[in-house]
């Protein structure tokens, strides 16, 4: 089945650590995005790719960072830097990556904080 | 960033009824699209509608857009309880370059009762 695949579904962290989520699509598509979405709103958009190995920030990147050394994965790390980092986080990917076209959107990792 | 904003937030209707939820945006856009999000799930794709288009079907979902009041409308025809979701209305806007991103609007939750 072709989709997007999101690891961990829950991810629990430690103040001061960096954890890393993972995304992975076999849809052969261009684009991944990452967004942070918090309890009753909407999606805000932390980081995009266009392609391998170049990407850009988005609306809310302090404290993220990200790579995209191969089509299919768009790993995002979150780091210490980051103030308040328990949240939803989603994934997407889209076919192109400068037309307008849909996004296909992973299951979610939810990260707490303890 | 401009940003969609829904209406009403939250919407509960009995099964068979009707379901209309309204998205406002500040400035011009390419397209409007319609997603859906079950509780603690991933989004999924309804519709797109392209800026010269002014509506558009796709089963029980009729989208209308009117460029001249920067809104849209989503309507759900003969409700489910299984319609229970958020629904979020995403608009575009290029960053410049070939680059293409969409920003979401907080959502309206709906509630279907059996």
């Amino acid at each position: 089945d072709g989709g997007i695949t999101q690891s961990p579904k829950y991810l629990f962290r430690k103040e001061g650590q960096n954890v890393t989520l993972s995304c992975e699509q076999n849809l052969n598509h261009d684009a991944m995005y990452w967004y942070r979405q918090d309890p009753g709103q909407g999606l805000r958009l932390i980081y995009y790719s266009q392609i391998v190995n170049d990407f850009q920030k988005g609306d809310i990147a302090e404290g993220y960072s990200v790579s995209r050394e191969k089509k299919e994965s768009f790993p995002l790390t979150v780091t210490s830097a980051q103030k308040n980092p328990t949240a939803f986080y989603l994934c997407a990917s889209s076919r192109l990556r400068d037309l307008p076209n849909e996004q296909f959107f992973g299951p979610g990792t939810r990260l707490t904080v303890l | 960033s401009q940003q969609g904003e829904e209406d009403p937030q939250a919407l509960s209707i009995q099964e068979g009824e009707n379901a209309t939820m309204n998205c406002s945006y500040k400035t011009s856009i390419n397209n409007l699209q319609w997603y859906r999000q079950n509780s603690g799930r991933g989004l999924v794709h309804l519709i797109l509608i392209r800026s010269n288009e002014r509506e558009k079907h796709s089963g029980r979902l009729r989208v209308t857009l009117d460029t001249s009041k920067k809104s849209s409308s989503l309507l759900i025809t003969a409700s489910r309880a299984a319609d229970t979701a958020s629904y979020f209305c995403a608009t575009d806007y290029n960053s410049g370059g070939s680059n293409y991103k969409l920003t979401f609007g907080k959502g309206t939750l709906l509630t279907v009762n059996p």
